[in-house]
């Protein structure tokens, strides 16, 4: 099958600062591209869905000038924690799909943790 | 509203057969997927279903009736490595995809 791969696995931050963490799609062009978010013991929550080269679309409740997406290029998507808070630690997984495509891959995820 | 249902914690012998099931009501629909999830790993594809009926897959099998809003992911010959949590997911237009809160499923010896 197709691989995304997203980068870091896991991080540490201070309260404050920025966190960018990309995902990418090795071996087939990805359309389209989401982002989920999850907590412990809860399931996936969509956070957005990117179209490269397009805007990002936000689902109700997640803050855009928070959570910065950028879809510059149909191999990646970056996501950017932006003045990160201990509430913003969380497990965050990316997935793609290419055009025409059944079905999205998902990265590895990054486990978040602001301190 | 969309929702999406499933029981929150199951639990089956090693070599039994388990049934996990999904009801949704969603705004939209696309098809219905199952992924497979260990805890702190990334979910993994087992089953996509948009028509009505059975999909067999080796030891996993997956059922979807759309009139019901209703799925069932089944496991045979249950394996202690198919302790996880398993999700269901109804992918809406543009390829949005939704998320039930899984299921955990613990296989005892």
């Amino acid at each position: 099958g197709a691989v995304v791969s997203q980068h870091p696995s896991r991080v540490i931050c201070k309260s404050g600062t920025s966190v960018k963490i990309e995902c990418r799609s090795l071996d087939f062009q990805a359309t389209t591209m989401f982002w989920y978010r999850q907590f412990p013991k809860q399931s996936l929550m969509l956070m957005a869905t990117s179209n490269e080269g397009s805007k990002a679309t936000y689902e109700q409740g997640v803050e855009k000038d928070k959570f910065l997406i950028n879809h510059a290029s149909l191999t990646l998507s970056t996501l950017t924690v932006t003045s990160a808070h201990p509430e913003d630690s969380s497990f965050y997984i990316c997935s793609a799909r290419e055009d025409q495509g059944t079905e999205a891959f998902f990265g590895q995820g990054t486990r978040l943790t602001v301190v | 509203g969309q929702n999406i249902d499933q029981p929150t914690e199951m639990t089956a012998t090693e070599g039994a057969i388990v049934q996990i099931n999904c009801t949704y009501q969603t705004s939209g629909f696309n098809g219905l997927f199952w992924y497979q999830q260990h805890a702190g790993e990334a979910p993994t594809f087992l089953s996509y279903n948009v028509l009505d009926g059975l999909e067999e897959k080796g030891r996993f099998s997956s059922f979807l009736s759309r009139s019901k809003g209703y799925s069932y992911l089944l496991l045979k010959e249950l394996q202690m490595k198919d302790s996880a949590s398993y999700l269901c997911a109804v992918r809406k237009g543009g390829f949005k995809t939704i998320f039930g809160a899984g299921t955990r499923l613990f296989v005892k010896a």
